[in-house]
């Protein structure tokens, strides 16, 4: 019950792209949807973070997608560029006290020229 | 200094080797983790330390030995590992109570051989 599946594994974009990101969740009691963003030799930054009390949200070029009811948010990279090849892992954690963030497997994501 | 540091940043040790990892965090937090990060899986939390105390313990082997003296440091003590534990380790800070952002170090590349 504590999973976060996510998929793909991998995706390949071309410059200019779209990448898009899935993941699932089965706790109903998660209310915090944090994306991270990893680059090689770096820890996870997170990059962009949604309530369940809102259906999207948008910070530049990054999108989430949330559906409440299907347990299923997203990541939407628009007019995806080079610089944004990295692995990127979606989370869920609950809030109050610490935070035990339950993350997703992770994608890599490569953007070609 | 600033953000979450860590080290040392690469580390090789034999199996019968101690050693010890550490995390500083700047960031005035009061949180403090440990993640073991190997390839195609979740990042899996290893131990939580709230305001000094150990709050969470993952199930993690005895041979794992966690330290937080304060707010601001946090130790990993290595000893007798396994070729299986080589992996990142990440160490991560937040301000605890209600929803906050995980910052994260550059994590500890150990390779046991």
């Amino acid at each position: 019950q504590q999973q976060v599946k996510q998929s793909p594994q991998s995706l390949i974009v071309q410059k200019g792209g779209i990448s898009i990101i899935n993941c699932a969740y089965e706790n109903t009691a998660f209310d915090y949807f944090p994306w991270y963003q990893q680059f090689p030799g770096k820890g996870p930054a997170l990059l962009i973070a949604i309530r369940p009390d809102v259906s999207e949200k948008k910070e530049g070029r990054f999108t989430i997608s949330f559906n409440k009811s299907a347990k299923q948010f997203s990541l939407h990279i628009m007019d995806s560029q080079p610089g944004d090849s990295a692995t990127y892992f979606c989370a869920a954690s609950k809030s109050g006290g610490y935070q035990k963030v339950t993350f997703g497997t992770g994608t890599k994501l490569q953007v070609i020229p | 200094e600033t953000g979450v540091t860590q080290t040392p940043r690469h580390l090789v040790m034999g199996m019968t080797n101690k050693k010890s990892l550490k995390c500083e965090q700047h960031l005035g937090h009061n949180a403090m983790y440990w993640y073991k990060q190997s390839a195609k899986k979740p990042l899996e939390l290893m131990f939580v330390y709230n305001f000094k105390e150990q709050t969470e313990n993952n199930s993690v082997p005895s041979r794992f030995s966690p330290e937080c003296p304060n707010s601001s440091h946090l130790f990993l003590h290595l000893h007798t590992l396994q070729p299986e534990d080589s992996a990142l380790y990440l160490c991560a800070s937040s301000q605890a109570g209600g929803i906050d952002t995980q910052y994260f170090g550059p994590g500890t590349r150990l390779t046991v051989l």
